[in-house]
């Protein structure tokens, strides 16, 4: 059972560039969400789903687009990198399909780094 | 919308020793209280929860008590080994019918046990 994975581990950009850090889970699971984590503020919400066709918008959404076409992925695109989004990326799912409460389990993270 | 205080951002103890973080927030509505422990290059993991209908709850050497009046929660950590240095945080939630929703997390406690 993989839980939550995230690719990749590491990404060093360029100013400008766009990309996309992936996130997959397969506990059938229809909260996802990405938290970008900085020294000294925790955690902090950028996007999240409840279901497949279905984001909304967290604490810190600005530079950052998502989509969720399927229950298991919910990948971040960072539209034109700025070395503000230089940060750890956590991806995180809850909640089975069938309706039952779980915990929220994270991915191993992204380090990016912009240049 | 939600504000999770945390203290202290570093506390070090003598292993066997007692550790006590505590959290405080804002949001009378919220009615779920995770801790997350994260050791050094993985993400966060559930290590005890609580919801608003309780005052305490225990597993083995960890405990977590509640008080929704203060709207405050903390962890206290019993019998301290070297495994438990990391990095913990609490978070707290309106859990709604989606789940784990929105998570607001503290700013993070680094817990070091001396031998």
């Amino acid at each position: 059972n993989a839980g939550v994975t995230q690719t990749p581990k590491f990404q060093v950009l360029k100013t400008g560039q766009s990309m996309t850090l992936q996130c997959a889970q397969d506990m059938n699971h229809e909260y996802m969400s990405w938290y970008r984590q900085d020294p000294g503020m925790g955690l902090r919400l950028i996007h999240y789903s409840v279901g497949a066709g279905i984001t909304d918008q967290g604490e810190v959404p600005n530079g950052y687009n998502v989509s969720r076409s399927t229950t298991e992925d919910f990948p971040l695109r960072l539209l034109s990198a700025a070395p503000s989004q230089t940060s750890v990326y956590f991806c995180a799912s809850s909640f089975e399909g069938t309706g039952t409460y779980t915990e929220a389990f994270f991915g191993q993270g992204t380090r990016l780094t912009v240049v | 919308g939600e504000n999770v205080e945390q203290h202290p951002s570093t506390l070090s103890v003598q292993e066997g020793d007692s550790a006590v973080i505590k959290c405080t927030y804002s949001d009378s509505a919220s009615n779920y209280f995770p801790w997350y422990k994260q050791e050094l290059g993985k993400g966060p993991q559930l290590i005890i929860d609580i919801r608003s209908n309780v005052g305490e709850k225990k597993d083995q050497r960890i405990a977590v008590t509640l008080n929704k009046t203060a709207k405050h929660f903390s962890l206290h950590i019993t019998e301290t080994q070297p495994e438990d240095s990391a990095v913990y945080f609490c978070a707290a939630s309106i859990q709604s019918n989606f789940g784990n929703e929105k998570l607001t997390f503290g700013t993070g406690t680094r817990l070091t046990i001396i031998p």
